[in-house]
C-alpha cells in the first residue's frame, strides 16, 4: 500500500524565484492537503483539495498557490520566494468524503531560500 | 490566545515510566483530534485519534479528550527511549482542515 509521495526531498533556491512542489496521495485517497513547517513549529495549513478545486485556504498570500489533477496528485507553487518561505512543506491526503478523516503526511519537502 | 496550545518542554521521563502530553483548544466547534508524533527531520506521523469525549487506547498509548474542558491528552505507558520525539496534537472541525500545536518535546532516558 503506497504512502504518501513528495518530491523533490530538498530544494534551494533563491529569492524571487518560483518553485514547484510535488505530491501523490496515498491509495484510495482523493483529498490533498498541504502544509507549511517552520523550525521549531507546528504545520500550518496553506490550502486543501478535493475534486480539482480548492477545498478551502489557510492565510497565505496569492503567493502561494496549487493544482490537483485528475489522478488526485498535487502541486504546490510558489512564487517571488521570500527568505521566510524556507520551511518543510507537508502534503496530506485522506479520503475526503467523510468528517473525521484521518490525514497522512509525506515525507515533505525541505525548501530553503538564500 | 492560539488556536491548539501545548506545552512546548521538553518534558523528560525515565526509561518504563508514563509519559503524559496535554492539549487546549479554543475552537468549541472542534470534531476531531489527532496526536501526531514528529522526529528530528522527518515528518508527522499519525498515533492516535479519538472523536468523542473519554479515553482510547491503542497498545502503551492512550488519548484522553475532554469536550467540556477543551482538553485533550496523550499517555505513554512504558515510555522508551525510542518514544524521543515531538509530539505534535492537532484538533479539526467540519472541514477537516487540522490546526495544530507547537508540540511538545519528549525526552526518555535509559
Amino acid at each position: 500500500d503506497a504512502g504518501v509521495t513528495q518530491s523533490p526531498t530538498h530544494l534551494i533556491k533563491t529569492r524571487g524565484q518560483q518553485v514547484t512542489l510535488r505530491c501523490s496521495p496515498k491509495s484510495g485517497h482523493d483529498t490533498v492537503s498541504w502544509y507549511q513547517q517552520a523550525l521549531g513549529q507546528g504545520p500550518q495549513f496553506i490550502f486543501q483539495y478535493y475534486e480539482e478545486e480548492e477545498r478551502q485556504r489557510g492565510n497565505f498570500p496569492d503567493r502561494f498557490s496549487g493544482h490537483q489533477f485528475p489522478n488526485y496528485s498535487s502541486e504546490l507553487n510558489v512564487n517571488a520566494l521570500l527568505l521566510g518561505d524556507s520551511a518543510l512543506y507537508l502534503c496530506a491526503s485522506d479520503n475526503g468524503v467523510w468528517v473525521n478523516n484521518e490525514q497522512f503526511f509525506g515525507p515533505g519537502t525541505r525548501l530553503t531560500v538564500l | 490566545q492560539k488556536e491548539v496550545e501545548q506545552n512546548s518542554g521538553p518534558l523528560s521521563v525515565p526509561e518504563g515510566a508514563i509519559a503524559s502530553l496535554n492539549c487546549t483548544y479554543s475552537d468549541r466547534g472542534s470534531q476531531s483530534f489527532f496526536w501526531y508524533r514528529q522526529y528530528s527531520g522527518k515528518s508527522p506521523e499519525l498515533i492516535m485519534s479519538i472523536y468523542s469525549n473519554g479515553d482510547k487506547e491503542d497498545g502503551r498509548f492512550t488519548a484522553q479528550l475532554n469536550k467540556a474542558s477543551q482538553y485533550v491528552s496523550l499517555l505513554i505507558r512504558d515510555s522508551q527511549p525510542s518514544d524521543s520525539a515531538t509530539y505534535l496534537c492537532a484538533v479539526s472541525g467540519v472541514k477537516n482542515k487540522l490546526v495544530f500545536g507547537a508540540g511538545t518535546i519528549l525526552r526518555v532516558k535509559s
